[in-house]
């Protein structure tokens, strides 16, 4: 069964670095989503893309998150400059329209020294 | 803002009992789905739910979605061990695809 990829499983990074978290979206689908959860709390939505462009973005999502499909199957989530509380598991997620289940990669720990 | 409520947080039981998950929704949904994670896992998809009143059984699992499309349920009869994790439910936006989670439910299964 196809599924949705991450890497990598865990990164860790000094407070103010930037880091890149890579998601391989199932193949045929359109609608790409990033969430994070943060240790023992409910999963939260950070932002959903579709055609090449940003649909939706949360409160959390703000100037220092950044989202790019580079390529044709490829979609990142960047940090800018990682504070301590993006300490979080990061979760991207596909679905072949907006209305299907969503299916998720088995994330990515992100820890912020 | 929309926000989707599940109750208990926790719950823990003897191996062969059952459980159940409640699930809230402060809007109308189009649908909700349910999801198990396991610990130190990812949320991995159970089964979506479109109708008014419908109920659907996945071997030991009874899911229903309320008649006003507001709230849900998850029933789990003769809990094993291998059910232990988290369950969320989730409802989509009204705007648009992303999915609001409820807070989940923790079950433990003691042997």
């Amino acid at each position: 069964e196809p599924e949705v990829t991450q890497t990598p499983s865990h990164q860790v990074t000094q407070m103010g670095q930037e880091v890149i978290l890579r998601c391989v979206p199932i193949s045929n689908h359109l609608y790409f989503y990033w969430y994070r959860q943060i240790l023992g709390q409910k999963v939260e939505f950070l932002v959903s893309f579709y055609n090449n462009e940003i649909s939706e973005k949360s409160e959390i999502f703000d100037d220092q998150f950044s989202v790019e499909r580079p390529d044709g199957s490829n979609f990142t989530l960047k940090i800018r400059s990682t504070k301590l509380e993006d300490s979080a598991m990061y979760f991207c997620a596909s679905s072949g329209t907006q209305d299907q289940p969503q299916h998720f990669g088995d994330g990515t720990r992100l820890s912020i020294l | 803002g929309q926000q989707v409520m599940q109750i208990p947080q926790y719950q823990h039981v003897q191996e062969g009992e059952d459980f159940t998950t409640y699930c809230n929704s402060s809007t109308t949904l189009s649908n909700i789905q349910w999801y198990k994670q396991r610990p130190g896992g990812h949320p991995v998809f159970l089964i979506q739910l479109v109708k008014s009143g419908e109920v659907k059984k996945q071997k030991r699992l009874t899911f229903q979605f309320g008649e006003a499309k507001k709230n849900s349920s998850l029933h789990i009869t003769a809990t094993q061990t291998t059910d232990v994790g988290t369950y969320f439910c989730a409802g989509p936006d009204n705007q648009g695809g992303k999915l609001i989670f409820g807070q989940g439910t923790e079950l433990s299964v003691k042997p």
